[in-house]
């Protein structure tokens, strides 16, 4: 079953409006998660690594301030996205590992979230 | 030249027929290596880890050859099943004590009945 639970799977919202999406690890705890991006026929792109207690750290050309990363507990990171423009509709992923901080063991993914900007 | 590289297909082939996708790399000093699988507008799901030696599970084998800095995973007895994009997933270092996974594009599977 699904280790890695994220909602909504699908929200259309728009323009100027703020979106939040939920990343949950369900029978482990994560003190890091990590937050994707994938447009069509593109490859996942890293966007941020969210990591528990502390502020997230942002990919290059990642903007801070319109993705908004919480992660206030063990089990839950969540990825807001303010102001939402046409731009950003993609598909949003979350994952985490049970291995700790290092990105070197499997990744657990979530569902994803379909994201669609009118 | 990108980071991970990968042929994006499609690979149209036949109910029984052996497949084999090929991925390269660019930073010499990566450390692991993986093959996920992703179903259309589906999370990518983990197939299998490749290891130096080469390593086989069922139909599916893995191979890495650090010199030439490349992966490749062949699949035999193709199923129908097996439809999906093949993701080659490199973890690279990036500064300091940092790793990073880097996905390739994908290379779109389409077995034909």
């Amino acid at each position: 079953g699904a280790v890695v639970s994220q909602h909504p799977s699908w929200v259309i919202c728009k323009s100027g409006t703020s979106v939040k999406i939920e990343c949950r690890s369900l029978d482990f705890q994560a003190t890091t998660m990590f937050w994707y991006r994938q447009f069509p026929k593109q490859s996942l792109m890293l966007m941020a690594t969210s990591n528990e207690g502390s502020k997230a750290t942002y990919e290059q050309g990642v903007e801070k301030d319109k993705f908004l990363i919480n992660h206030a507990s063990l089990t839950l990171s969540t990825l807001t996205v303010t102001s939402a423009h046409p731009e950003d509709s993609s598909f949003y992923i979350c994952s985490a590992s049970r291995g700790g901080r290092r990105a070197t063991r499997e990744l657990f993914f979530g569902e994803g979230s379909r994201l669609t900007v009118l | 030249r990108k980071e991970v590289e990968q042929d994006p297909g499609p690979f149209n082939v036949p109910e029984g027929a052996t497949v084999a996708f090929n991925c390269t790399y660019s930073n010499s000093a990566s450390q692991s290596f993986f093959w996920y699988r992703q179903d259309c507008r589906k999370e990518p799901k983990l197939l299998m880890s490749v290891y130096s030696s080469g390593n086989e599970d069922g139909r599916f084998t893995a191979q890495l050859n650090r010199a030439s800095q490349y992966i490749s995973l062949l699949i035999r007895d193709s199923k129908l099943s097996d439809s999906a994009t093949y993701l080659c997933v490199v973890n690279m270092p990036y500064g300091g004590a940092t790793n990073k996974l880097i996905f390739g594009t994908g290379t779109l599977l389409a077995v034909q009945p």
